[in-house]
């Protein structure tokens, strides 16, 4: 049973456009809300985190958003560019237990030139 | 950021034989490592978790007479898949976490595993 269920699949952005994408859990005692980056072939790589006290973080073109209440979050990629083509995943850890990661499905972003 | 090696990056090997994975911390110590496998457009599945000098903790479903762990130091951790067969073809990837020290995971480049 997938702890994180993550949306869509796949999406399709233009150049300079933003990509979203979403995720929601459901098990409250979640408390580390990482995004991974994974080209082909290659190890998934840390793109961004987040802590549940905080609604918002932002760095550089990512951002997550972060809605405790409705136990959803959701990176935006602005000003999408050809190099940001990869899957993205979105995972959820327990830090005071075993740091374990449950991974979302995973989202393969394409943007075209 | 931290490094997480990995070696080989891909091997291929026939049926019934032993493949052993490294996976290496190449600037901090890991408290706790993770190894993990990738089917194709698919998720990563845990497969265990391990720490440095205990044995090492499976998943439901892995079977731990078949993928060996070690973690033998604070920078080391080995995957042996003994008695490999063709299903266990797939996608390889260790990471590891400082634990204490530091909240994040830091992912090896994988490795490409074919059984014949």
């Amino acid at each position: 049973q997938q702890q994180v269920k993550q949306s869509p699949q796949s999406l399709i952005v233009q150049k300079g456009g933003i990509s979203i994408i979403n995720c929601a859990y459901e098990n409250t005692a979640f408390d580390y809300f990482p995004w991974y980056q994974q080209f082909p072939g290659k190890g998934p790589a840390l793109l961004i985190a987040i802590r549940p006290d905080v609604s918002e973080k932002k760095e550089g073109r990512f951002t997550i958003s972060f809605n405790k209440s409705a136990k959803q979050f959701s990176l935006h990629i602005m000003d999408s560019q050809p190099g940001d083509s990869a899957t993205y995943f979105c995972a959820a850890s327990m830090l005071r237990n075993d740091y374990k990661l449950s991974f979302g499905a995973g989202t393969t972003v394409t943007v075209r030139a | 950021g931290a490094v997480v090696s990995q070696h080989p990056s891909w091997v291929i090997c026939k049926s019934g034989t032993s493949v052993k994975i490294e996976c290496r911390s190449l600037d901090f110590q890991a408290t706790t490592m993770f190894w993990y496998r990738q089917f194709p457009k698919q998720s990563l599945m845990l497969m265990a978790t391990s720490n440095e000098g205990s044995k090492a903790t499976y998943e439901q479903g892995v079977e731990k007479d078949k993928f060996l762990i070690n973690h033998a130091s604070l920078t080391l951790s080995t995957l042996t898949v003994t008695s490999a067969h063709p299903e266990d073809s797939s996608f390889y990837i260790c990471s590891a976490t400082p634990g204490l020290a530091g909240v994040e995971q830091f992912f090896g480049p994988g490795t490409r595993l074919t059984v014949l």
